[in-house]
């Protein structure tokens, strides 16, 4: 069984610029849930996605957004990047009525 | 006070001793627990979870759970070079279905 995958695993973008980053689950899971990943702050939790609909919502600022499509994929968008956007973003699956959740491999975004 | 707390260590344990990591959680209703063990630059593994008060063992790792006093423990027995990364505590609350994690504790086994 396939894990979970994140693309694309490494991304260079300048400040101002957006960014959308893209999830699929494992086969079979319906829920997503985006974390970014700092040195300074840990896993903070972004949002989580179940059956096309935002389920839960963490403490960022509005130019984080995300959706998920029927097939279960997920993508998180970033607008108007800063610098301090820098940080690993990790996907994580889950399946119906089971809570533990499975990592992707992350996608680690640099603004410059 | 963080939902989820954890000393950040580095905890460090010679090889084959016993390293005890500890957690605590402020949502008294939360009803499932896990931990994950995350290697430099790599994402986070789920190695053990637990929902019942009591220990659960797997192999060389048992995870310890006291919803009384909010606080849950995983062990490593017989601790081995290849176990030094970063373990991460999480929890998820009775609010919402979403997981919360602790800042993680950094475990050096030495040789």
């Amino acid at each position: 069984k396939a894990g979970v995958t994140q693309t694309p695993r490494y991304l260079i973008k300048t400040r101002g610029q957006q960014v959308t980053l893209s999830c699929s689950p494992i086969s079979g899971h319906r829920s997503v849930s985006w974390y970014q990943q700092t040195p300074g702050q840990g896993l903070q939790f972004l949002f989580e996605y179940f059956s096309e609909t935002q389920r839960n919502k963490g403490n960022f600022p509005g130019r984080f957004s995300g959706r998920q499509f029927s097939n279960s994929r997920s993508e998180m968008n970033v607008s108007t990047l800063e610098l301090g956007d820098s940080a690993l973003y990790l996907c994580a699956s889950r399946a119906v009525g089971n809570t533990e959740a499975f990592f992707g491999q992350g996608t680690r975004l640099t603004v410059v | 006070q963080k939902e989820v707390e954890q000393n950040s260590g580095p905890l460090s344990v010679p090889e084959g001793a016993i390293a005890s990591l500890n957690c605590t959680y402020s949502d008294r209703g939360s009803q499932s627990f896990f931990w994950y063990r995350q290697y430099s630059g790599k994402s986070p593994e789920l190695i053990m979870f637990i929902y019942s008060n009591g220990d659960k063992e797997d192999g060389r790792f048992t995870a310890q759970l006291n919803k009384a006093s909010q606080y849950v423990s995983l062990l490593i027995r017989d601790s081995q070079p290849s176990d030094s990364a970063t373990y991460l505590c999480a929890v998820n609350p009775s609010s919402a279905s979403k997981i919360i994690f602790g800042s993680g504790t950094r475990l050096s086994i030495r040789p």
